[in-house]
């Protein structure tokens, strides 16, 4: 039962154009999301996140957006670089038995052609 | 940077042989993870630490297991190594008071 979803395997944009980046999940018990961005032969870095009581976190050029109705998330960067190809984690946050847990998508791996 | 290590970096070995992977954190965080990613399945958790002593299952966790005797040092053990457990795998640390988790470099295990 796979809780986090990213049904987008693969994305390619064209640099300065805008990238979104979609994330499904199942349980209504996450109380935070997180975007994580990993590049070959490194460990996936923190991006950016957002709490399950907001709907908008922006950063720089990566905003994420939630809509807790549909159970969706999605991250924009705008405008593209090419050193933004990397592969995209969404992970989700649960606390359980006093812990916290994250879960994760299986990513999409994100190509930003010159 | 969150100060975490792991070694070794690379490691091959045989089927049926025991593994410990060490991640060392050098900022006294109370929570510390691993993972393993695989193509196809993103990253997924094998166990995790609360504190000294105070380890959990996560969701991949048979053939596994851990120990963590002092703060900075968390170790995964794979008791005898089978193929299925070829796989990078991830240390990760949470900071107290936050939702999220920094990650170590990573080992590459490949159990022929």
């Amino acid at each position: 039962d796979q809780q986090v979803k990213q049904n987008s395997p693969s994305l390619s944009v064209q640099e300065g154009r805008i990238s979104i980046l979609n994330c499904d999940y199942t349980n209504s018990m996450f109380d935070y999301f997180l975007w994580y961005k990993k590049y070959p032969a490194e460990g996936p870095t923190f991006l950016i996140s957002i709490s399950s009581i907001k709907d908008k976190n922006e950063d720089g050029r990566f905003t994420v957006f939630l809509n807790k109705s549909a159970k969706h998330l999605s991250l924009h960067i705008v405008p593209s670089q090419p050193g933004d190809s990397a592969v995209y984690f969404c992970a989700a946050s649960i606390t359980q038995g006093g812990s916290e847990k994250l879960v994760f998508g299986k990513g999409t791996k994100l190509t930003v052609n010159p | 940077d969150a100060g975490i290590t792991q070694s070794p970096r690379h490691k091959v070995t045989e089927t049926g042989t025991p593994v410990t992977l060490r991640c060392h954190q050098t900022e006294n965080h109370r929570y510390m993870y691993w993972y393993r990613q695989d193509p196809g399945h993103g990253l997924r958790l094998i166990h995790y630490s609360y504190g000294v002593k105070d380890t959990d299952k996560g969701e991949v966790s048979d053939g596994y297991s851990v120990s963590r005797s002092k703060t900075e040092d968390f170790l995964l053990t794979l008791e005898s190594a089978t193929s299925s457990q070829t796989s990078v795998y991830f240390c990760a640390i949470q900071t107290s008071g936050s939702n999220e988790q920094f990650f170590g470099p990573g080992t590459r295990l490949t159990v022929l």
